[in-house]
């Protein structure tokens, strides 16, 4: 079946840092790849997607592109902020499936 | 504003008493879902709905019932909780399920003693 696998947190990063959040699945054919994020207390929003290999998704500086080769789709800020402390998680859906299928979450906090 | 609404927020109960958690949506959605949300297991998906009176297992759908008669609306029922139900339950929604972005409630705490 499908799978997601996130590297494992808490993530602690001073204001400015570079962020990399490692995320590899597996599935077969070719799943749509998304980033949602949950701040506290709130449920999750969607961050950025990608739908078809080599596909970079982007939003409010976050980056992520979706690698067929090497099954991945890391998430990526050049400078990250204090606002974006919360749990980042990655997830996949099959190809003509009605399924989500989330990675455990990356908890990340960014200290001033 | 669309949204997805869930009632109650948060909830204690006792071993065997039957509950519902209530999910809506405003968007005119075809697709609704249910998960749950435990420390180190992330979210697991517990029912989803397709469509009007359609209706699927999730990865986790033990001790749970869903239903949705209505497009806006799709309850989860817990004829008798037990404490290994204790956990954070998100509904979701979206316009089609798959690719589609889903749009989450705020979420309900449920503790089960």
């Amino acid at each position: 079946g499908n799978s997601v696998t996130q590297m494992e947190g808490p993530v602690t990063l001073s204001e400015e840092a570079f962020l990399t959040i490692n995320c590899t699945y597996t599935a077969t054919g070719y799943p749509s790849l998304f980033w949602y994020v949950q701040y506290p207390g709130e449920g999750l929003q969607l961050l950025l997607k990608a739908t078809k290999a080599d596909d970079k998704g982007s939003n409010k500086g976050f980056e992520a592109t979706y690698r067929k080769e090497t099954t991945s789709f890391h998430l990526e800020k050049g400078s990250v902020q204090v606002s974006d402390s919360a749990v980042y998680f990655c997830a996949l859906s099959g190809a003509g499936s009605y399924q989500l299928t989330f990675g455990k979450g990356t908890k990340l906090s960014v200290i001033p | 504003e669309a949204q997805v609404t869930q009632n109650p927020r948060y909830l204690i109960t006792v071993t065997g008493k039957k509950l519902t958690v209530t999910c809506s949506q405003n968007m005119n959605h075809e697709y609704m879902s249910w998960y749950r949300q435990d420390p180190g297991l992330g979210l697991r998906q517990i029912y989803y709905s397709m469509n009007v009176e359609v209706t699927d297992k999730g990865d986790v759908p033990e001790g749970y019932k869903v239903s949705r008669k209505e497009k806006r609306n799709f309850p989860l029922i817990l004829e008798s909780p037990s404490p290994n139900q204790t956990s954070l339950y998100f509904c979701a929604s979206s316009l089609k399920g798959g690719d589609y972005e889903q749009y989450f409630g705020p979420g309900t705490r449920l503790t089960v003693t």
